[in-house]
C-alpha cells in the first residue's frame, strides 16, 4: 500500500527567506506525485504534480526515486504563502493518497 | 463554471442516524472520488465512481456507500453514524486519464459533526 509521510506539522518562515516542505513516500511502482495547498477559507487546489515540472507561483518539487522524496521548495516566501499544504500520490486514476499536510506561517 | 459543490456544507446528526451528502462535479467531468478528512490530517480516500459504477474503495466499512447518477453527480451515504465518523467530507471531480484528465478538483466539503 502506498504511504505519504509529511514530517512538519507546522513551518514558520519570514518574509523572503526560503521554505522547504518534505514530503516522502513510499510505493513500489510508479507513483505520480502532487502537492495540493488550501488557503484559508479556500478549497483544496493543486499547487504542482511532478510530471509537468512547472514553476507555480515560484515553487518547485523535484521527484527523487532514490530518496522516495518529493520536497516543495521556494528560494523566496511571500506572506500570501501562508496556508496549508499537502503532499499527495496517485497510482495514475486520481486515488489519491495524501499525507497529513504542512501548516506554513510566512512572518512579515 | 461554479466548480466542484457540494451539499449540504455543515450537517449535525445523532449517533445512530444516517445521512447523504450529495456532490455535483465540474462540467465535463464524468469521475466523482469522496475523501474523509478528519481534524489535523490529510484527506483519506472512500471511493470512487465513474460510468454508475464504484470503481475503487478504500479501508472504509459497508457503512460507507454511494452512488452515481446519469448526469455524473454522486451521493455518499453513510449508515449507523459513529462519533468516530465526524469530519470533513471531500469531493473531488476529474476525468479518468486516458480521457485526458490532469488533476483531480475539489469541492469546499460538508462539514458532519455526530453527536
Amino acid at each position: 500500500a502506498q504511504r505519504v509521510t509529511q514530517p512538519e506539522k507546522l513551518l514558520s518562515v519570514f518574509k523572503g527567506a526560503p521554505v522547504e516542505l518534505k514530503c516522502n513516500y513510499s510505493y513500489s511502482g510508479s507513483p505520480e506525485l502532487f502537492w495540493y495547498v488550501q488557503y484559508s477559507r479556500q478549497r483544496l487546489q493543486l499547487l504542482l504534480r511532478h510530471i509537468s515540472r512547472e514553476s507555480i507561483k515560484g515553487f518547485t518539487a523535484d521527484l527523487n526515486k532514490g530518496e522516495t522524496s518529493f520536497h516543495l521548495k521556494k528560494p523566496f516566501a511571500q506572506e500570501e504563502d501562508s496556508a496549508m499544504y499537502y503532499c499527495a500520490l496517485s497510482e495514475g486514476d486520481y486515488k489519491l493518497s495524501f499525507g497529513a499536510g504542512t501548516t506554513v506561517t510566512v512572518r512579515a | 463554471d461554479a466548480g466542484v459543490t457540494q451539499s449540504p456544507t455543515h450537517l449535525i446528526k445523532t449517533r445512530g442516524q444516517q445521512v447523504t451528502l450529495r456532490c455535483s462535479p465540474k462540467s465535463g467531468h464524468d469521475t466523482v472520488s469522496w475523501y474523509q478528512q478528519a481534524l489535523g490530517q490529510g484527506p483519506q480516500f472512500i471511493f470512487q465512481y465513474y460510468e454508475e459504477e464504484e470503481r475503487q474503495r478504500g479501508n472504509f466499512p459497508d457503512r460507507f456507500s454511494g452512488h452515481q447518477f446519469p448526469n455524473y453527480s454522486s451521493e455518499l451515504n453513510v449508515n449507523a453514524l459513529l462519533l468516530g465518523d465526524s469530519a470533513l467530507y471531500l469531493c473531488a471531480s476529474s476525468l479518468l486519464p486516458g480521457q485526458g484528465g490532469t488533476e483531480a478538483f475539489f469541492g469546499q466539503g460538508t462539514r458532519l459533526t455526530v453527536v
